[in-house]
């Protein structure tokens, strides 16, 4: 099994740049789950899905962010626009209901 | 409004028993999980607890009280290996979960 698979792994961009952040999920798993890691504000759930339907994104900064779920294996996440604020991990974790979720390696932002 | 506590560091030797603390104050509960995440790495999962008690892996075991909501994670013989970050994080239902804001731990020879 390969894992959660993420892409980029690191991105740096410029203020203003419209940002898209690419997961795939562990085969079988029928959650996925978008956090931000600073070193401010600690590990952050963003939004989560649930048989690719969104069921929370109440951890979304705002319009610039949005979330989508096309089918089971696969998830974007896009800033757009970018700010440097938004600089951060970006990580994307998948899960079989009620078990543990296994984190993919994560995206490192940098908005210049 | 939801709310973990942990300590920020602790330190410990080669060999030593180390305890991480971890109170909450959240609006549901389903259990207390335990993340370990090494510098420049993700979290990987440790431990779940959904009831009372005490739950053993290994070298790692953690606890819950869910009358004192309270839990911890207990690290024994430690090695270098074991220096990272450790996360408490509650289950609010079937998937979300809430993190605290992690507890780096130095283990030195």
């Amino acid at each position: 099994d390969a894992g959660v698979i993420q892409s980029p792994r690191h991105e740096v961009t410029e203020m203003g740049q419209e940002v898209t952040l690419r997961c795939k999920p562990i085969s079988g798993h029928n959650s996925l789950f978008w956090y931000r890691q600073t070193m401010m504000r600690g590990l952050e759930l963003l939004i989560y899905f649930n048989n690719n339907v969104p069921i929370d994104d109440s951890g979304m900064p705002e319009d610039r962010f949005s979330a989508k779920m096309p089918n089971a294996s696969f998830s974007t996440l896009k800033i757009q626009p970018s700010e440097p604020r938004d600089s951060a991990v970006y990580f994307c974790a998948s899960s079989p209901p009620g078990y543990e979720q296994y984190f993919g390696p994560g995206t490192r932002l940098t908005v210049t | 409004g939801q709310s973990l506590e942990q300590p920020s560091e602790v330190t410990a030797v080669e060999g030593a028993i180390v305890q991480i603390n971890c109170t909450y104050q959240t609006s549901g509960f389903y259990g207390l999980s335990w993340y370990q995440q090494h510098d420049g790495g993700a979290p990987t999962f440790l431990s779940y607890n959904a009831l009372d008690g005490l739950e053993e892996t290994g070298r790692f075991s953690s606890f819950l009280s869910r009358s004192d909501s309270y839990g911890y994670l207990l690290l024994q013989e430690l090695q270098m290996k074991d220096s990272a970050s450790y996360f408490c994080a509650v289950r609010l239902n079937t998937d979300k979960l809430i993190f605290g804001t992690g507890t780096r731990l130095q283990v030195f020879p």
